[in-house]
């Protein structure tokens, strides 16, 4: 199975920040890549997909890059209703691992 | 609108069985493959099941292959997941989800790796 390692695991940030968070797979995943946020009590929702392609109605201050194994996604402007959870999943080969999760807290 | 509604969790015993389905509306049902993706209280998101369009192509966690089965009904516009010899570490909310991923013609390759559509989760607790 591809594992997926997400860092940082947790970070604080403040409103208009940068942020970054990384994914890593154990293996080649070509473009099978998404990037979803919960937040606590909420369904997931996606955010980017096909490593990054911006899913309908997500703000453009989310984007998606990389290639290979290592991926990420970035918050450009960092704004209130950001602080969350964010997980990447591979859908390259089952299983469809998702990542462990970043939170974004202030 | 479009729509993923799940149903059937609760609290059973250890070892018993349990069915959640999960109802879809406002989109093409049999256009789409769909997942089952589950949630530990305090924990992350763990992929459970998918099932192709036509129910041709299934795939199971190791985690659950043997004991949870998926399947679905395209003239009831239903997904289901029948589980059995339920154990303790099964307790989570379950989500049904829609893949986004579609073959497109203009690029003779497959895009939408994502799930686009989830439902509002059932909750099932395992427990004596």
């Amino acid at each position: 199975a591809i594992q997926l390692t997400q860092s940082p695991s947790s970070l604080s940030a403040s409103v208009g920040d940068r942020v970054t968070i990384t994914c890593r797979a154990s293996q080649g995943i070509s473009s099978a890549l998404g990037w979803y946020q919960q937040k606590p009590g909420k369904t997931p929702k996606l955010l980017i997909y096909d490593v990054s392609s911006l899913e309908s109605g997500v703000p453009s201050r989310f984007s998606g890059g990389g290639s290979g194994t290592d991926f990420t996604l970035t918050v450009s402007s960092l704004q209130p209703e950001d602080f969350a959870t964010y997980y990447c999943q591979q859908f390259s080969i089952y299983p469809f691992t998702f990542g462990p999760g970043t939170k974004v807290d202030i | 609108e479009v729509q993923l509604v799940e149903s059937g969790g609760g609290l059973v015993q250890p070892g018993g069985s349990l069915r959640l389905s999960c109802a879809a509306s406002g989109f093409t049902f049999s256009s789409y493959s769909m997942n089952w993706v589950r949630q530990a209280p305090g924990k992350g998101l763990e992929w459970v099941s998918f099932i192709s369009s036509s129910s041709s192509t299934i795939y199971d966690a190791d985690s659950v292959k043997g004991r949870f089965a998926i399947s679905r009904d395209n003239a009831k516009n239903s997904l289901y997941l029948q589980m059995n010899s339920l154990r303790a570490e099964d307790t989570a909310v379950y989500y049904c989800a829609r893949d986004k991923l579609y073959y497109d013609i203009l690029t003779d390759s497959y895009t939408g790796y994502g799930m686009d559509v989830w439902g509002q989760g059932t909750t099932v607790t395992v427990s004596s």
